[in-house]
């Protein structure tokens, strides 16, 4: 069946934009999952979505990070006013439910700020 | 000090020899332990899982745990070119949260 899917694969924005990422998980997942990738560094958690609760939004690095999930499927990842510094892989997982261990990656979005 | 450390690598080898990719972590409170493989522009995909101490077989790779030492290992036999990866080490205390590593680069070469 069809995995986790992300667009766009890549973005080139200039600092000060909003930009605008997006996960589609696989079909019946209940969990979902933002991290951010950057070079040299593992993968740093930014938010997570689990069925109707309210997200953990605990590793978003400042308030220009916001996220949602419609419907408990699509999420869509925002970064307004675009910095140098948020240049990066940004990769959405999926998993089943909460209870289960594997969780299911996206192929990332490379977001390039110039 | 970091929750997970990894070294980065790259680690080069020849094909056909024995690989060690190994973690060290400071939460005694972990006791679920991934090992994910990521190939270059790819997302990772979950290689091996391990509850508590012990070993896990699946194939060529097993994965280590030394709990008393916060040690987390794993092993490639006969490795191949197509090991070529960053693998990178997520312990969990069950919660939803995993803790990843920076990952290690392993080139396997023909």
């Amino acid at each position: 069946g069809a995995g986790v899917s992300q667009s766009p694969s890549n973005k080139v924005t200039e600092k000060g934009k909003d930009v605008e990422l997006r996960c589609d998980p696989i079909s019946g997942h209940t969990a979902l999952y933002w991290y951010r990738q950057s070079l040299g560094q593992g993968l740093e958690f930014l938010i997570y979505f689990q069925g109707n609760s309210a997200p953990d939004k605990s590793g978003l690095p400042s308030d220009r990070f916001s996220a949602e999930r419609t419907g408990g499927s699509v999420s869509t990842l925002t970064i307004q006013r675009t910095q140098q510094e948020d240049s990066a892989v940004y990769l959405c997982a999926s998993r089943v439910t909460s209870a289960s261990y594997e969780q299911y990656f996206g192929p990332g979005t490379r977001l390039t700020v110039t | 000090q970091k929750e997970v450390e990894q070294d980065p690598g790259p680690l080069s080898v020849p094909e056909g020899a024995i690989v060690s990719l190994n973690c060290t972590y400071s939460n005694s409170a972990f006791q679920y332990f991934m090992w994910y493989r990521q190939y270059s522009r790819k997302g990772p995909e979950l290689l091996m899982y391990t509850y508590s101490s012990g070993n896990k077989e699946d194939g060529r790779f097993t994965a280590q745990v030394d709990k008393s030492s916060k040690y987390i290992s794993l092993f490639i036999r006969d490795s191949q070119p197509s090991d070529s990866a960053t693998y990178l080490c997520a312990p969990s205390s069950g919660t939803y949260k995993y803790i990843f590593g920076t990952g290690t680069r392993l080139k396997v070469l023909a």
